[in-house]
């Protein structure tokens, strides 16, 4: 079968490398998703969405992947420095009866090492 | 500048003292949400409100209650607070719930005791 990647609670990486975020979510129906990056004592902040109809969308130096069989996430950040050290959240958004409901991922802590 | 903005920031009570937390943002959105951010649980949606005068339980609505009578405010209410509900509780708002640019508030920090 298909490999995806495991949801890990902390992930440290080199400054300048990529980091590879995954999540995996739980409802078949949700069809929106959601990046956000916590930085500490602060709110979670929006970085990048995907619907369900699409695979892949890209911003500035982050790309999100969507595999609707497996129910998965993953958040791609190019060349990753120290100011991307955060804890990030996926969330998955629902819809039909369900409609407004936001169910947020554990959150993976991305420490960047200099 | 677009915020939301949420009161107090910190906030120390007493097991059944009512209180309110209030919540406002100046986007004109019609999309809030109250979230509960516990260590290890993640952040977790209390209530959220798709427009003016509609409410909708999320997944831990005990204990909570909230109004939306106008577009702008959002509050959350604890009539009987008890040391379970001691929590980082944040306000967000957003055009529509598939708006996914979700602005939050900085977050309440409740203790009860």
């Amino acid at each position: 079968g298909e490999s995806v990647g495991l949801h890990l609670p902390t992930l440290s990486v080199q400054e300048g490398d990529n980091s590879i975020i995954n999540c995996a979510y739980s409802n078949s129906a949700s069809d929106y998703f959601i990046w956000y990056k916590q930085e500490s004592g602060k709110g979670p902040q929006f970085i990048i969405d995907i619907r369900s109809n699409m695979d892949k969308r890209q911003g500035q130096r982050v790309t999100v992947l969507l595999n609707k069989t497996v129910k998965h996430l993953s958040l791609q950040i190019a060349a990753t420095q120290p100011g991307d050290s955060a804890v990030y959240f996926c969330a998955e958004n629902m819809v039909g009866t369900n409609a407004g409901k936001s169910t947020f991922g554990d959150g993976t802590t991305l420490t960047v090492k200099p | 500048e677009a915020q939301v903005t949420q009161n107090p920031r910190y906030l120390i009570t007493v097991t059944g003292k009512k209180l309110t937390v209030t919540c406002s943002q100046n986007m004109n959105h019609e999309y809030m949400s109250w979230y509960r951010q516990d260590p290890g649980l993640g952040l977790r949606q209390i209530y959220y409100s798709m427009n003016v005068e509609v409410t909708d339980k999320g997944d831990v609505p005990e204990g909570y209650k909230v109004s939306r009578k106008e577009k702008r405010n959002f509050p959350l209410i604890l009539e009987s607070p008890s040391p379970n509900q001691t929590s980082l509780y944040f306000c967000a708002s957003s055009l529509g719930m598939r708006d996914g640019k979700a602005f939050f508030g900085q977050g309440t920090r409740l203790t009860v005791v």
